[in-house]
């Protein structure tokens, strides 16, 4: 079946901008997060959603980065007044809670900040 | 939070070599993922866990949960197994290892 996808795959924006990222989890997954990885480094967790529960946004930088997930399927994550420290690649995973733990990622956004 | 720590951070291998990877947890978790990330930046699952141990073809891996550690096995090693090897565990948010970056040469 159809994986974690996301989109834009590539992003380039001035400083100062907003961004917005996009994740489609895996049809029926309700468990779903956000990763950031910075050029060589390992992932960062952002934010996590499950089902109808309110996220653990514990992992968010600053209040710049929020994320929102409707209809407990797609997610957005926003990131206002970009920096150049934003530049990095955006992950986003879920998973079934039904059956284990186990996560699976998308492709990721690539967002340079200029 | 929990650390994860992975050695050897980089190894470079010929082609048809074998490998260990191991992963070292601070504290106890209770699942545990392999991934790959290709040259291109997709993580591809390559083992969920949290105990015991699993092969798949040239993979196999083990974790010893009492003793807060896992193993990943690569056989016969090729170039395309040259990526970058993840572990990660946690509870609900996965916590990522710095990754052993691996070079197959040909």
């Amino acid at each position: 079946g159809a994986g974690v996808s996301q989109s834009p795959s590539n992003k380039v924006t001035e400083k100062g901008k907003d961004v917005e990222l996009r994740c489609d989890p895996i049809s029926g997954h309700t468990a779903l997060y956000w990763y950031r990885q910075s050029l060589g480094q390992g992932l960062e967790f952002l934010i996590y959603f499950q089902g109808n529960s309110a996220p653990d946004k514990s992992g968010l930088p600053s209040d710049r980065f929020s994320a929102e997930r409707t209809g407990g399927s797609v997610s957005t994550l926003t990131i206002q007044r970009t920096q150049q420290e934003d530049s990095a690649v955006y992950l986003c995973a879920s998973r079934d809670d039904r059956v284990d733990y186990e996560q699976y990622f998308g492709p990721g956004t690539r967002l340079t900040v200029t | 939070g929990i650390q994860v720590e992975q050695s050897p951070p980089d190894l470079i291998l010929q082609e048809g070599a074998n490998s260990t990877l191991r992963c070292n947890f601070s504290d106890s978790v209770n699942n545990l993922q392999w991934f790959h990330q290709n040259p291109w930046g997709q993580l591809i699952n390559l083992f969920y866990i949290p105990s015991g141990t699993k092969q798949n073809g040239r993979l196999s891996a083990t974790t010893v949960a009492t003793e807060r550690y896992s193993l990943l096995y690569i056989s016969s090693s090729q170039t395309t197994d040259s990526g970058v090897y993840f572990c990660s565990g946690s509870a609900r948010q996965l916590t990522f290892g710095s990754g052993t970056q691996l070079t197959v040469l040909p």
